[in-house]
């Protein structure tokens, strides 16, 4: 089946500092790739949509200038916390839609999980 | 996307058979019922999805009432790695043919009892 990785499956970090996040689609090609963020006991909320060579579309109350997002292949997006603090401390999952799929298939990523002290 | 009701939680013994329903009362021609599930500290996974007739696949069966204003994911015979978040979304192919992100409700707690 299709997969998604994330990488760094976890990460940890100063207030202050950034964070890249990597999502890849490893076995499919992705012109479309979503980033949503998971607080604890809570939903999954999309963030953003990434689309292969242009500018991310952000959702209502999302700082594209905090959140930023670049996804320069066809198999891979990026999502940078900028000056992270710890009420941004959240899991954040990526997902890809398969180009290939009729139904739009999406695929989730397993998800890194920030702390920021 | 249409907004989807699910109980909060619910509770089956390892080996029985799991009904999780789902009412979509203002289900509209165009959408597909998907489920995905979450099991903790991971992203979600596809399930299954249908539109009008009911339909199997290795995981699970999804049986749609004929209204189309409720479904009901049917896991036939649950083990411990069911236990999961269960969430039941609805999706309209008749915009940008599924290129939306996904919108998750609460979704339904599956506990299961050894």
């Amino acid at each position: 089946g299709a997969v998604v990785s994330q990488h760094p499956s976890r990460v940890i970090c100063k207030s202050g500092t950034s964070v890249k996040i990597e999502c890849r689609s490893l076995d499919f090609q992705a012109t479309t790739m979503f980033w949503y963020r998971q607080f604890p006991k809570q939903s999954l909320m999309l963030m953003a949509t990434s689309n292969e060579g242009s500018k991310a579309t952000y959702e209502q109350g999302v700082e594209k200038d905090k959140f930023l997002i670049n996804h320069a292949s066809l198999t891979l997006s990026t999502l940078t916390v900028t000056s992270a603090h710890p009420e941004d401390s959240s899991f954040y999952i990526c997902s890809a839609r398969d180009s290939a799929s009729r139904r739009g298939a999406q695929y989730f990523g397993p998800g890194t999980r920030l702390l920021v002290l | 996307d249409a907004k989807t009701t699910q109980p909060n939680s619910m509770e089956s013994n390892e080996e029985e058979p799991v009904h999780l329903p789902c009412n979509h009362s203002t289900i509209s021609g165009t959408d597909y019922i998907h489920w995905y599930r979450q099991l903790p500290s991971q992203g979600p996974e596809y399930v299954i999805h249908g539109l009008t007739s009911n339909v199997n696949n290795r995981m699970a069966s999804l049986a749609i009432a004929e209204d189309r204003k409720s479904s009901t994911l049917i896991l036939h015979r649950a083990t411990l790695r069911d236990a999961a978040v269960y969430y039941c979304i609805l999706r309209d192919f008749d915009s940008g043919g599924g290129a939306d992100g996904l919108t998750f409700g609460k979704g339904t707690h599956l506990i299961i009892q050894p």
